[in-house]
Parts: C-alpha cells; structure tokens; sequence
C-alpha cells in the first residue's frame, strides 16, 4: 500500500528565514497532495494542496512543489512568522477515494 | 455556514467499554471518512462513506464499525475499548467520493481517552 514519509521531524528557524518540508511517496498511483497545519489540540487545517497534473502550486508565502518522477513533493514556507509554528503533516492519496495516507509530520519552530 | 460537527469533543471510557462517535458534514455533503490521531502522530484512516455506502476500510480491527445515515450524518462505533484507542477522532466531509477537484474538511474532532 501507500507509504508516505516526511522529513525532517523537528524543524527549528529564525524568523523571516524560509522553511522547506519534504515528503516522499510510493505509490505512483497518487494524484492528490495535500499539506496540512495542525495546532497544538486543535484540527488539522487545509493550508495548501497539489494535484499530479500541476509542478507548483502558490498561495502568498506558502508554496508546494511536486516532482512526480522521483515520487516527491515539499511544502516552502517563506518570511516565516511566529504563527507560522505548528505541526505541518502531508498526506497523499489516489482519485477515487479520500483515504488520505498522512506522513508523521514536522514541528515548525519559529525563533524570534 | 455551518462546519463539520462532531460529538462529543471530549470522552473517558474505561477498558471494555464501547463508545459511539457521532458526525454531521458539512450542508451538502454526502462523504464522511474518519481518522484516528494517536498524540504525536499523524492520522490513520478508518472509513469512508459515500451516499450511506462503505467506500474504503483501513487497517483497523473488527472492533471498529461506522455507519452513515440518510441525512448523510455518521456514527463511528468502537467495541471492546483497549488503552490503546486513546487518540483524537477526527472525522471529513467532502462534496464527491473523490478527492479530484474536491476538498475535505474536518471537524474538531473527539477526544476519547481510555483509563
């Protein structure tokens, strides 16, 4: 089945700098890729997702990359801000359901 | 609008017990799936509900059982509870049964914990 990983765990920046998250897939049947921002007990929210007919994808300061040879795709943070800090999870899945396979996530650390 | 809604948001079960969770989508909605969140991890698929229709099963045990109704609302059931059902369930809606051209939305989801 699907085997998604996401790297690195734990993701420590100064504020304004950039962040970049990656994560791999297996199953070259994916086409759906969403990222996800979870806060400290609250639910995931959808912050910005991709699609296997489109490269990158931009929203403001956040942006996804998807490179469908090599199975992998990454989410770009840039001028990070304090709220920025969360747990960030991807996910991919196939066209014909929503069984969204996750990855373990990262903790995104905003230094001041 | 209203959101996806979940109930209860926060639960105590001991070991044995059974509990039901409940969910209605979003207006118009006809997919519910269900995830369960164990702290510090990622989600894990449980179902998917399509117009009252099972769509897909993850790898849970047979203590695991769901339902959709014809108002499109859900109902995760959990027999038997184990310590190690203590998580966060969180339940989707979308508009289709897939995910082409469509987003899922979650609710706050349920917190269970099992003593």
């Amino acid at each position: 089945g699907e085997n998604v990983e996401q790297h690195p765990s734990t993701l420590s920046v100064q504020e304004g700098d950039s962040a970049v998250i990656k994560c791999t897939y297996s199953d070259s049947a994916s086409n759906y890729f969403p990222w996800y921002k979870q806060e400290l007990g609250k639910r995931p929210q959808l912050i910005i997702d991709i699609r296997s007919n489109v490269g990158e994808k931009k929203d403001q300061r956040i942006a996804v990359t998807l490179n469908k040879t090599a199975k992998h795709f990454s989410l770009h943070i840039t001028e990070t801000q304090p709220e920025d800090s969360a747990v960030y999870f991807c996910a991919a899945s196939k066209g014909s359901n929503y069984q969204l396979i996750w990855g373990a996530g990262t903790k995104l650390i905003i230094k001041p | 609008d209203a959101g996806v809604t979940q109930s209860p948001t926060h639960l105590i079960k001991t070991r044995g017990q059974h509990v039901t969770l409940r969910c209605s989508p979003i207006s118009g909605h006809k997919s519910v799936s269900w995830y369960q969140q164990v702290l510090g991890q990622g989600p894990q698929f449980i179902f998917q509900y399509y117009e009252k229709e099972e769509r897909g099963r993850g790898n849970f045990p047979d203590r695991f059982s769901a339902r959709q109704f014809p108002n499109y609302s859900s109902e995760l059931n959990v027999n038997a509870l184990l310590l190690g059902d203590s998580a966060l369930y969180l339940c989707a809606s979308s508009s289709s049964s897939a995910s082409s051209g469509n987003t899922i939305y979650f609710g706050e989801g349920s917190w269970l914990t099992v003593v």
